[in-house]
C-alpha cells in the first residue's frame, strides 16, 4: 500500500540544468497536484490534474512543466534551473473534490518531499 | 493575495497544555476548511476538516471550532504532548477547485 510515491528524495541541480520529478500514486485517484514548500511560506501549487491528458497551472507554475499521460503518474519538469526554485516539493492526490458534505472524500495524501538544492 | 491567513508562526506550549492556531478566510465560497500535520521530513497528512455549516468538530484531543459570520477558525489542541510537536497548516478550498494552504505554524511542546 505504497500511496503517494515520489522520487528522488534528494537532488542538487547546478543553475541552468534541467530535471524530472517523479511522482504516481497508486490509489486510483483522478486529481493529483504538485505544490512546493518554502520556509516560513506554507504549501503552494505549482500543477494540478484533474485527469489523464488534463492539466491546469496553480498559483506559482513559472519555470515548470507537468504531463499527465496515465492516471498513476504525473512528472513535474524543470527545463532550465534556478536559485528560485530551490525548495520542497511535494506530489500528492485525491478524489475528484466532493461537496463539502462528504468530507472523507476531500482528503488530499501527500508523498514524502522531494528535496531540491540549485547552486 | 494572501487568502488564508494563519497565525502564529511559532508556538511554544508545555505539556497538558492547550495549543491554539488560527486561521482567516476572506472567500465566503469556500466549503472545506481541513487542518494538516506535518512532521519533519514527511508530507502532510490531515488531520481533521469542518464545513462551514458546523461551529466545532471534535476527534480526540483535537478540536476545529469554527466562526463562519467572522470568518475564522481555530485548531484547539487540548492536554498537548511532545508527539504533537510538528507544523500545523490550516487550509481551505472552494468547490471544484485545490485546496489553498495557510503558512503553518510549528508547534514544539516542551516535557
Amino acid at each position: 500500500n505504497a500511496g503517494v510515491t515520489q522520487t528522488p528524495k534528494f537532488r542538487i541541480l547546478k543553475i541552468g540544468q534541467s530535471m524530472t520529478l517523479q511522482c504516481t500514486q497508486d490509489m486510483n485517484h483522478n486529481y493529483m497536484y504538485w505544490y512546493r514548500q518554502d520556509p516560513g511560506m506554507g504549501l503552494k501549487l505549482i500543477y494540478y490534474s484533474v485527469g489523464a491528458g488534463i492539466t491546469d497551472k496553480g498559483e506559482v507554475p513559472n519555470g515548470y512543466n507537468v504531463s499527465r499521460s496515465t492516471t498513476e503518474d504525473f512528472p513535474l519538469r524543470l527545463e532550465l534551473a534556478a536559485p528560485s526554485q530551490t525548495s520542497v516539493y511535494f506530489c500528492a492526490s485525491s478524489y475528484s473534490p466532493q461537496p463539502a458534505g462528504a468530507l472523507s472524500g476531500n482528503t488530499i495524501y501527500f508523498g514524502e518531499g522531494s528535496w531540491l538544492t540549485v547552486v | 493575495q494572501q487568502q488564508v491567513k494563519q497565525s502564529p508562526q511559532s508556538l511554544i506550549v508545555q505539556k497538558g497544555g492547550i495549543s491554539i492556531i488560527n486561521c482567516a478566510y476572506e472567500n465566503t465560497a469556500f466549503d472545506y476548511f481541513p487542518w494538516y500535520q506535518q512532521f519533519p521530513g514527511k508530507g502532510p497528512a490531515l488531520l481533521i476538516a469542518i464545513r462551514p455549516d458546523v461551529s466545532e468538530k471534535k476527534e480526540g484531543r483535537f478540536t476545529i471550532s469554527f466562526n463562519k459570520s467572522a470568518k475564522q477558525f481555530s485548531l484547539h489542541i487540548m492536554d498537548s504532548q511532545p508527539g504533537d510537536s510538528a507544523t500545523y497548516f490550516c487550509a481551505a478550498r472552494q468547490a471544484g477547485t485545490a485546496l489553498i494552504f495557510g503558512k503553518g505554524t510549528t508547534l514544539s511542546v516542551s516535557s
